[in-house]
């Protein structure tokens, strides 16, 4: 079964330079989410986007920005990259039941980011 | 706010001992309910959830979870653990759409 894709894995970028991770979702999957797991940390949700509109925002700095396109895959910008950026970028996406709110997600591998 | 809480950053046992991981939440209305597993230098794995109905569900690999609404606990179980079973485990919610995180627990398992 296709599972959620996440490019590249990993990413070295120096301070102050900008990254762009991108996310293709699980075919017919409609959400897609962001989440930041710094080292020995929870991931901390970042962002999530419904049929291309942000849905809900987290701890997501104004540094970085994201959104999903008509393909329904997604790019996380982040741009004046500091050293605390260093991390595990996961995506994951869903079929959103708006009914029920039933909602698995279903994560990538993640892009390591590290920020030197 | 919603916050989950893990009662045990790390657990080391031998294999074949019991395990119970505790997770409780904070949250009053409906929730949804996972546990996940991340093995070392993986991505996150869904070991089970609930969404409704019995509230014992069991999940891959052995691991059953107990759904007490009057607690608010979600705790993991596993009769008896395998080396393979070391990794880190995350409770989490999603009282809608974002997933919330414990702060993992680390399960060593000691061949």
């Amino acid at each position: 079964a296709a599972g959620v894709i996440q490019s590249p894995r990993h990413l070295i970028k120096e301070k102050r330079e900008t990254a762009t991770l991108k996310c293709y979702p699980i075919p017919r999957h409609d959400t897609v989410y962001w989440y930041q797991q710094g080292p020995g940390q929870d991931p901390q949700f970042l962002i999530s986007f419904y049929e291309k509109m942000q849905s809900d925002k987290g701890s997501i700095p104004d540094r970085f920005s994201a959104q999903q396109f008509s393909d329904y895959h997604s790019e996380l910008n982040m741009s004046s990259l500091e050293l605390g950026d260093s991390a595990l970028y996961f995506c994951a996406s869903s079929l959103e039941d708006r009914v029920s709110s039933y909602n698995e997600q279903f994560f990538g591998p993640g892009t390591r980011l590290t920020v030197l | 706010a919603q916050s989950v809480s893990q009662h045990n950053h790390h657990v080391i046992l031998s294999e074949a001992a019991s395990l119970e991981l505790g997770c409780n939440y904070s949250y009053g209305g409906t929730v949804n309910l996972f546990w996940y597993v991340q093995y070392p230098g993986q991505h996150l794995q869904l070991l089970l959830k609930y969404f409704s109905g019995d509230p014992l569900v069991k999940g891959i690999k052995g691991f059953e979870a107990e759904f007490i609404k009057s607690k608010f606990s979600f705790n993991l179980r596993k009769p008896s653990v395998q080396w393979s079973d070391t990794a880190e485990y995350f409770c989490a919610v999603n009282p809608r759409g974002k997933l919330i995180f414990g702060q993992g627990t680390e399960l060593s398992v000691k061949p």
